[in-house]
């Protein structure tokens, strides 16, 4: 079985540009969760996704947002993009929201702003 | 809020020794999970254990192993038989709550050396 799969690897863009990042969870995940990972320092939540509905919001601007379609597959998107938005965007599903059920991640994009 | 702490940046171990990489957190929930994923170079967050809060077994897969002390909020990962694989950045993470948030520490880049 595929596991979570993200798209693109890699993207390249410049200060005040949006971009939007794409997450496959594994079949049968309904929960997909977003994570933001500056270089050197551990993941931090940005959202998370249950049944098409957001149930988690983490400490980031309303220039983040992000949706879950009815396949359970998710976009992630930033505008007015920021210096300080490189990092390692991460996306993670489970089967359900309850904490019990670990969190499987993708690859994550890279993304950078120059 | 939820806290988790990782005091050694950086760790070397010899192969085929065992090594400990030490976690504290903070949670005022009753029930929660903790975990340890493990992120390559390839960057993808690889789940290697997790302890049930509630559980007082230390939970153990093949040569992790953990020592969860509740009253102390610790905890740490034994890695045993060290093998070159187990190089890369080892996250110690908590989860509580119907949100699926995890929160991780800074991280811990064990070397596995010959």
């Amino acid at each position: 079985d595929a596991g979570v799969t993200q798209s693109p690897t890699h993207l390249i863009k410049t200060r005040g540009q949006h971009v939007t990042l794409r997450c496959s969870p594994i079949s049968g995940h309904k929960s997909v969760s977003w994570y933001q990972q500056v270089l050197g320092q551990g993941p931090q939540f940005i959202f998370q996704y249950y049944e098409k509905e957001e149930r988690g919001r983490g400490n980031f601007p309303d220039r983040f947002s992000a949706r879950q379609f009815p396949n359970y597959s998710s976009e992630l998107n930033v505008n007015a993009l920021l210096l300080g938005d490189s990092a390692l965007y991460l996306c993670a599903s489970s089967f359900g929201h309850y904490s019990n059920q670990p969190q499987h991640f993708g690859d994550g994009t890279r993304l950078s702003i120059l | 809020a939820q806290t988790v702490t990782q005091s050694q940046p950086e760790m070397s171990v010899q192969e085929a020794e065992t090594v400990t990489l030490s976690c504290t957190y903070d949670t005022s929930e009753s029930n929660y999970y903790l975990f340890w994923y493990k992120q390559p170079p390839s960057r993808q967050m690889i789940l290697v254990i997790r302890q049930e809060a509630y559980k007082q077994q230390n939970a153990t897969e093949n040569r992790f192993s953990v020592n969860f002390q509740k009253a102390a909020k610790s905890f740490s990962l034994k890695i045993s038989d060290s093998q070159l694989g187990d190089t890369a950045m080892y996250f110690c993470a908590s989860h509580t709550g119907t949100a699926s948030k995890l929160t991780f520490g800074t991280g811990t880049r064990l070397q596995v050396t010959l």
